[in-house]
């Protein structure tokens, strides 16, 4: 059973600090990882999708690497904003027998303070 | 990409009665994905709806208590049936997108249950 960890739990940082998050994965045999941002009481948003076969992805202040051998993963975010502040999820879809399913770690919660 | 469309996106409901979310996508998709999310905690994966095909539920989820509908290939409805406290929740619906295997998520509906 594919379990998915990010640590930290909640990190909270000043204004314009690069930051660092981490998610770890069970079962290295996946199709992909996706990294999204979640606003209180509210929906998913994809920031950055990584295939199995990838290294990483960038959009804008965003990069993510994904390590499959290791299972490991990480969202660096550039020059943090107030506005980056959210709970940030990493999933990762199974291959073999989950095909089609995402499992989520927990998320860290990230406070960038003005 | 995809738009999903939520609604609604909040209610407020008396124990003992049902709730029905809505789910419209933009597209047509095979895969709708319906997922509950408890206060504090990730995502959990209630079912998966194919049209043309009954839902196929996680362990823990039965269909008399979380009846799903899929009757087009750009639109799903969950109930939330007997409603208890402990059903107090945000739950998404999410497509996936085999062309690109990504998950787009709606922007949920907030529950509680009084």
């Amino acid at each position: 059973k594919q379990e998915v960890t990010q640590i930290p739990a909640a990190l909270s940082v000043p204004e314009g600090e690069n930051l660092v998050l981490n998610c770890s994965f069970t079962d290295s045999a996946i199709y992909n990882l996706q990294w999204f941002r979640q606003d209180p009481g509210k929906g998913l948003t994809s920031l950055l999708l990584i295939q199995s076969s990838q290294r990483e992805q960038t959009s804008g202040r965003l990069n993510a690497s994904l390590d499959k051998s290791s299972g490991r993963s990480t969202l660096y975010i550039a020059a943090s904003q107030p506005g980056d502040s959210a709970t940030y999820l990493c999933a990762v879809w199974g291959s073999g027998g989950s095909n089609y399913k995402l499992t989520f770690g927990k998320g860290t919660l990230l406070t960038v303070n003005p | 990409s995809a738009v999903i469309s939520q609604k609604p996106s909040r209610d407020i409901c008396q124990r003992g009665t049902s709730l029905t979310i809505q789910c419209q996508v933009d597209s047509q998709v095979t895969m709708m994905f319906w997922y509950r999310q408890q206060p504090g905690q990730s995502l959990t994966l209630i079912a998966t709806a194919n049209q043309g095909s009954e839902a196929t539920y996680e362990s823990g989820f039965v269909i008399d208590k979380f009846p799903i509908s899929r009757p087009n290939l750009t639109f799903s409805t969950l109930t939330v049936s007997n409603m208890s406290p402990e059903d107090s929740s945000i739950y998404l619906c999410s497509v996936y997108l085999p062309l690109n295997t990504e998950a787009f998520f709606g922007q949920g509906t907030r529950l509680t249950v009084v």
